[in-house]
């Protein structure tokens, strides 16, 4: 048990759907992550909060729109995704953006038909 | 771009075995982790290293970080089917706050 949770754990959306993802932290942590993961590549890190405020954006496509409400809760918000969106979505947390280690929540297997 | 390079990409052993995976880089790390990763599931995080030349042990896991913190080995005395799993290496690197992961090495362990 990390003690970071993900909802949902799977999603089939279709290419004109709109849906969000929620990760929640219990680690009284400051800094939230948002990972792709695809089959046979690295993780790619899409989004870094930092006590709510956006740090990063890794040249994300403007379909995938995030929000942190607090610096426990964090969304991924999708709409019209394309079939390659489809990946596990990972949300992490860690201490602060200067902490390299960061703790996982379990994902969420995003199918895009 | 800094990369993290692992190696084997895929390794399938019989239980009982001895392995070394390894993580390398053309770039001093600062800070290295190493991750397992089970199917349906997010990375969990196992050991960081900071100090060149840095051994740690968790049971029967081995890791060590290079004399000049550009690499770093997992060594598994006597694997087990638990252990089977995608293991990843993290890095944050010196001149930087990028932190990067590797692509991972895919254990199977088998019975």
């Amino acid at each position: 048990e990390t003690g970071v949770t993900q909802t949902p754990r799977h999603l089939v959306m279709g290419m004109t759907n709109k849906k969000s993802l929620k990760c929640e932290q219990h680690l009284g942590h400051n800094a939230m992550y948002w990972y792709k993961q695809s089959a046979k590549k690295p993780l790619e890190l899409m989004f870094v909060y930092s006590l709510e405020e956006r740090v990063e954006n890794n040249s994300v496509p403007s379909r995938f729109s995030p929000e942190c409400p607090n610096s426990s809760h964090l969304f991924l918000h999708l709409h019209t995704l394309q079939p390659e969106d489809s990946a596990l979505y990972l949300c992490a947390s860690s201490q602060d953006t200067g902490s390299y280690e960061q703790y996982f929540g379990p994902g969420t297997r995003l199918t895009v038909t | 771009t800094q990369l993290l390079e692992q190696s084997p990409q895929f390794l399938s052993i019989q239980e009982g075995e001895n392995l070394t995976v390894y993580c390398n880089s053309s770039s001093v790390f600062s800070s290295l982790q190493w991750y397992r990763q089970e199917p349906g599931e997010g990375p969990v995080l196992l050991v960081t290293v900071v100090t060149g030349g840095e051994v740690k042990k968790l049971k029967r896991l081995t890791f060590q970080f290079g004399d000049a913190r550009k690499d770093s080995s997992l060594h598994i005395t006597a694997a087990q089917p638990g252990d089977t799993g995608l293991y990843l290496c993290a890095g944050g690197f010196e001149n930087n706050n990028d932190m990067r992961f590797g692509a991972g090495t895919r254990l199977t362990v088998k019975p």
